[in-house]
């Protein structure tokens, strides 16, 4: 597609409940970031993919967050047991370069808002 | 571990007048800085960046910054504002050789006529 796309735009979830947010990056990138801002905060960084393998998972907050791009292209972040503190939009990023060495800002998606209620 | 300060949350100024966000980053390494702009409900677009060479960088809709390695800074900076520049900015940078980047909390550019 022309640019990163990601679904669904809003989402409210019960707490407890589990959520998965989707992640469509531009055709043929490599790279594909998720970041989680929080309201009011600049955006941290979850976890990074260079085609199918997950390189970098430091930043995910807890075991209840998981993430796949099994093949290479779409990308699906999960939480499970959503707590009030996972509230926050989702962003998503993909580049055309492998990581090291990115010369580029990422292209970044939209977002998913997220709401624990 | 890097960090970005951008030492103001909020920027109020008048249509046509000229604004200037600040950004200070720490690193004890070589870094990339970039400057991105968040319209309402939407992604990050990027703005400009630093790469490396001439210090005083160029960006779409008429902004520029200024990077001062002794300073430690990164100034973002347009001379004539518009209301369309309305909208929340952060600094950003990444380390030399990582792909991830580490964001400030933002500055809100309000523009009023």
């Amino acid at each position: 597609g022309a640019g990163v796309s990601q679904s669904p735009r809003y989402k409210v979830a019960k707490r407890g409940q589990d959520v998965a947010l989707r992640c469509d990056p531009i055709s043929g990138h490599v790279s594909l970031f998720w970041y989680q801002q929080a309201l009011g905060q600049g955006p941290e960084f979850l976890t990074y993919f260079q085609n199918e393998a997950q390189l970098d998972k430091s930043g995910l907050p807890s075991d209840r967050f998981f993430a796949e791009r099994p093949e290479g292209s779409v990308s699906t972040l999960k939480i499970q047991r959503t707590q009030q503190e996972d509230s926050a939009v989702y962003l998503c990023a993909s580049s055309p370069r492998q990581g090291m060495g990115v010369e580029d800002g990422y292209t970044f998606g939209s977002g998913t808002r997220l709401t624990v209620v | 571990a890097q960090s970005v300060t951008q030492l103001d949350s909020q920027v109020p100024v008048f249509e046509e007048a000229p604004v200037e966000l600040r950004c200070n980053y720490s690193s004890s390494v070589s870094v990339y800085l970039f400057w991105y702009v968040q319209y309402p409900n939407q992604g990050l677009q990027l703005l400009l960046k630093y790469l490396s060479g001439s210090t005083l960088v160029k960006g779409i809709n008429g902004f520029e910054a200024e990077f001062n390695k002794s300073q430690t800074s990164f100034h973002l900076r347009k001379p004539s504002v518009h209301i369309s520049d309305t909208a929340e900015y952060f600094c950003a940078v990444r380390r030399s050789g990582y792909s991830t980047l580490t964001f400030g909390k933002g500055t809100m550019l309000l523009v009023s006529p």
